[in-house]
């Protein structure tokens, strides 16, 4: 069964660098998020991308973050200047466009650690 | 603002026990409602959704779900738990008619199965 990947797996990065987590989405998807997780809380979602644009964010969104899909198979998250608080397991996911009812499929993660 | 509700943190049991795993969530209008599964080590997993038409939905590996619209209710339920059902549990609504990827997650269920 096709899968969404994401590398790496962990990343630790010190405070006020930048980071680009990598996913790669099913190939025949049209739609691509991105949400995370701080240890001990809820899945929060970020982003949404369709069609080669953000078609929704959320409030944790702001402009230390951005995505893109520079080729016709990755789709990256970018925090410009990391903070501590951006320590999260960052998930992928994607959904194939032929059916409202198509479901999300996630990927196994990043974990950043900010320190 | 939509929120989600799950009651427990971390619920044990043995096997051959009963679940019932419990989400609430807020929002006045259409709703989809989604249970995912992480197990450990592994990505998020679809368990079961619904969208419309009958409330009581089946999912993968026995599980089911029924959705009660004058409770704002879709608890997850499985007759007969394994160990292999260990795992955390999350529930997820999204708005209806549009936007299925923006979804918002309770805070997830652990669950311990003790053989």
């Amino acid at each position: 069964e096709p899968e969404v990947t994401q590398t790496p797996s962990h990343q630790v990065t010190q405070m006020g660098q930048e980071v680009i987590l990598r996913c790669v989405p099913i190939s025949n998807h049209l739609y691509f998020y991105w949400y995370r997780q701080i240890l001990g809380q809820k899945v929060e979602f970020l982003v949404s991308f369709y069609n080669n644009e953000i078609s929704e964010k959320s409030e944790i969104f702001d402009d230390q973050f951005s995505v893109e899909r520079p080729d016709g198979s990755n789709f990256t998250l970018k925090i410009r200047s990391t903070k501590l608080e951006d320590s999260a397991m960052y998930f992928c996911a994607s959904r194939g466009g032929s059916s409202y009812n198509s479901p999300l499929h996630f990927g196994n993660g990043t974990r950043l650690t900010v320190t | 603002a939509q929120s989600v509700s799950q009651h427990n943190h971390h619920v044990i049991l043995s096997e051959a026990a009963s679940l019932e795993l419990g989400c609430n969530y807020s929002y006045g209008g259409t709703v989809n409602l989604f249970w995912y599964v992480q197990y450990p080590g592994q990505h998020l997993q679809l368990l079961l959704k619904y969208f419309s038409g009958d409330p009581l939905v089946k999912g993968i590996k026995g599980f089911e779900a029924e959705f009660i619209k004058s409770k704002f209710s879709f608890n997850l339920r499985k007759p007969s738990v394994q160990w292999s059902d260990t795992a955390e549990y999350f529930c997820a609504v999204g708005r209806g008619g549009g936007s299925q990827g923006n979804l918002i997650f309770g805070k997830g269920t652990k669950l311990s199965v003790k053989p």
